[in-house]
């Protein structure tokens, strides 16, 4: 069964960047579609981007696109975030998940909480 | 963008109650419809993809119908283990796909 687990840094400072990453276990990332989701403390979720398989390419949300990047590493199993100048309104439970037929989201990690603070 | 609207937005159930949440679309999406039951401090977990088929694992007492634009989640006899919030979630267009804004089912 796969398990996803975010990692990174839990504090970013406003204007600076927000970089994640998703390891993925018992199964190839390759062959499977993959996104990153958040929810703000207390609100609903929210779709960041979404990346195809077999390096088929991205869609990121427009109202994030001029500033996320999503990316993965084969060599390393792993689905990477990041997303530049954040202000307060990017503090969020950050979710990377894998996607199947009909945008059917049937594995997610834990979830990571990225605060943005000086 | 396609807008989705839940209701109610919350409701209080008693353990043994029959509870219907609804899902509207901004415009119509087939069957492209996936439910979600949230437990707090937890990710989200699917029950329901393409309006009405039941996630495996997942009980019988979870159901859901519709197609267009107007969706329902039933949940036939509440169980403790139900006191979650629900969220629907539209794939019809290209991603990034959106949610509903979610339904808390709380005691009564």
């Amino acid at each position: 069964q796969v398990q996803l687990q975010e990692s990174g840094p839990g504090l970013v400072k406003p204007s600076e960047t927000l970089s994640l990453t998703c390891t993925v276990s018992g199964g190839s990332i390759s062959g499977s579609n993959w996104s990153w989701l958040r929810q703000p403390p207390g609100k609903g979720l929210e779709w960041i981007g979404y990346i195809y398989k077999n390096g088929g390419g991205t869609n990121y949300s427009p109202s994030l696109k001029s500033r996320v990047t999503i990316s993965e590493d084969t060599s390393k199993n792993q689905i990477s975030l990041k997303l530049r100048s954040v202000t307060a309104a990017d503090t969020a439970v950050y979710y990377c998940a894998r996607v199947e037929e009909m945008a059917t989201i049937v594995a997610w990690g834990q979830g990571t909480l990225v605060t943005v603070s000086s | 963008d396609i807008q989705m609207t839940q209701s109610p937005s919350s409701l209080s159930a008693s353990v043994g109650d029959r509870v219907t949440i609804t899902c509207r679309a901004s415009q119509s999406i087939s069957n492209y419809l996936n439910w979600y039951q949230q437990k707090p401090g937890k990710a989200p977990k699917l029950l329901i993809y393409v309006a009405s088929s039941l996630q495996s694992g997942v009980p019988s007492r979870f159901s859901g119908s519709g197609s267009g634009a107007d969706f329902t989640l039933t949940i036939s006899r509440l169980q403790p283990e139900d006191f979650a919030t629900y969220y629907c979630q539209q794939s019809y267009s290209a991603p990034p796909w959106t949610f509903g804004q979610g339904t808390k089912v709380e005691i009564k």
